[in-house]
């Protein structure tokens, strides 16, 4: 069971939009900084939203992340088929002393 | 061009200890936080520890606290997780993962190692 809410899944087709979802608390999301994560099934995660909703070098600006209260958001627009894979949203959580992930969201580009 | 690479994995009994090193290049590793993180296989990714640049805050997973210890060498731009007491429930790919900061705690995780897998099985 993860601190972090994700949805399992999520489904669109190409050139469309899709956002997902990452349900947290107080003691997270609401009052530090989120990042999300990209994996490739067989590689390693690579960082795509930081600071709640920059974006690193090299990342473009179809993927982007917002913040309300203790939830977050991650978007994806102009779909290809090469997102396909899983996303993690993770944050530093105060109460833990820890950072914590939400169980991820495989993003099937149909 | 930052890379990290993570070393020592591999099969280890229940109870048995192993240790990871990850060595970096490409940044000042020595004002950097640096991470571990770990992914059975499967499964989510799991953070199981932290560790400031001058190694004077270390944070841990519940599940890991007292068996797993994190150090670093700055002069050798390596970090290590000793891991003792291992378990079945260890088995994953360990991560190493470097922090964008040095702010006393996680801020994000902005380069990874390809992983070093492993095995905990009798």
């Amino acid at each position: 069971q993860s601190v972090l809410t994700q949805p399992p899944s999520v489904s669109a087709a190409p050139g469309q939009k899709v956002s997902i979802s990452c349900s947290g608390s107080y003691s997270n999301i609401a009052k530090n900084l989120v990042s999300w994560y990209q994996q490739v099934p067989g590689t390693a995660p690579k960082l795509l939203i930081y600071d709640n909703r920059k974006r690193p070098s090299g990342i473009p600006d179809r993927f982007s992340g917002s913040k309300s209260g203790p939830s977050a958001t991650l978007g994806i627009t102009g779909l290809q088929t090469g997102d396909e894979a899983h996303y993690y949203c993770g944050v530093w959580d105060s109460t833990l002393s820890a950072m914590v992930f939400g169980g991820g969201t495989r993003l099937t580009v149909l | 061009e930052v890379q990290l690479v993570e070393s020592g994995g591999g099969l280890v009994k229940p109870g048995g200890s192993l240790r990871l090193s990850c060595t970096a290049s490409g940044f000042t590793f020595s004002t950097y936080s640096m991470n571990w993180v770990r992914q059975a296989p499967g499964k989510g990714l799991e953070w199981v520890s932290y560790i400031n640049s001058p190694s004077t805050s270390k944070f841990y997973a519940d599940s890991v606290k007292g068996r797993f210890t994190v150090s670093r060498d700055n002069a050798k731009n390596t970090l290590y997780l000793q891991m003792t007491s291992l378990r079945v429930e260890d088995t994953a790919v360990y991560y190493c993962a470097k922090d964008p900061l040095d702010y006393g705690e996680v801020t994000a995780l902005d380069f990874w190692g390809q992983g070093s897998l492993v095995t905990v099985s009798s």
